[in-house]
């Protein structure tokens, strides 16, 4: 059980190009979710999915696409990145139990922008 | 809309103290309160999660943190600190019972360092 796999870890752009952050997880979970990290400011939510075909976004998504496909997966696309953009990326995965909501998050993604 | 308000960015305790990291939240349904914690370079662990019943919520590593409605808190604590508690605590929060689908709102952390 891989959990919430992230790719790659680092990566490094320039100015303008666009990528793609991978996120998939093997839970059969039906939300995930992607959140930047900012020295100061905690983990700010980008993008979310309640299931696939569905998304919304979150406090930060100019920027940044999504789509779900299938359960398994929440790539982010970075159309034309900016150094604003600098930030290390976790995507979350997550499921109602009978206590709450259990949310998994995946080790990762630095990228820099120059 | 929730947030949630971390007190103090950095906090310096004494190796074998106790260790208080404070959190309070604006929510307003009854909030699902997480902490996690962050090492250097990683990702994010899960130390408790207050969801419902019991206020006092034990975790991992001999943390542990109380809620308490009537201040909107959500504190940290352990009774002694120790050298491999040094990193960068959240407080989270969500008031979304379905499992977190709209994401969680955090905290801006705190940096807990442990003075030998």
């Amino acid at each position: 059980n891989a959990g919430v796999t992230q790719t790659p870890k680092f990566q490094v752009l320039k100015t303008g190009q666009s990528m793609t952050l991978q996120c998939a997880q093997d839970m059969n979970h039906e939300y995930m979710s992607w959140y930047r990290q900012d020295p100061g400011m905690g983990l700010r939510l980008i993008h979310y999915s309640v299931g696939a075909g569905i998304t919304d976004q979150g406090e930060v998504p100019n920027g940044y696409n999504v789509s779900r496909s299938t359960t398994e997966d929440f790539p982010l696309r970075l159309l034309s990145a900016a150094p604003s953009q600098t930030s290390v990326y976790f995507c979350a995965s997550s499921y109602s139990g009978t206590h709450g909501n259990t949310i998994y998050f995946g080790e990762g993604s630095w990228l820099t922008v120059v | 809309a929730q947030s949630v308000t971390q007190l103090g960015s950095h906090v310096s305790v004494s190796e074998g103290a106790l260790v208080l990291l404070r959190c309070n939240y604006s929510s307003s349904v009854p909030p699902y309160l997480f902490w996690y914690v962050q090492y250097p370079n990683q990702g994010l662990q899960l130390l408790l999660k207050y969801t419902t019943g019991a206020t006092l919520v034990k975790g991992i590593n001999g943390f542990e943190a109380e809620f308490k409605k009537s201040e909107t808190s959500f504190h940290l604590t352990k009774p002694s600190a120790h050298m491999s508690d040094a990193a960068e605590y959240f407080c989270a929060v969500s008031d979304d019972s379905g499992g977190g689908a709209d994401g969680l709102t955090f905290g801006k952390g705190t940096h807990l360092i442990i003075q030998p």
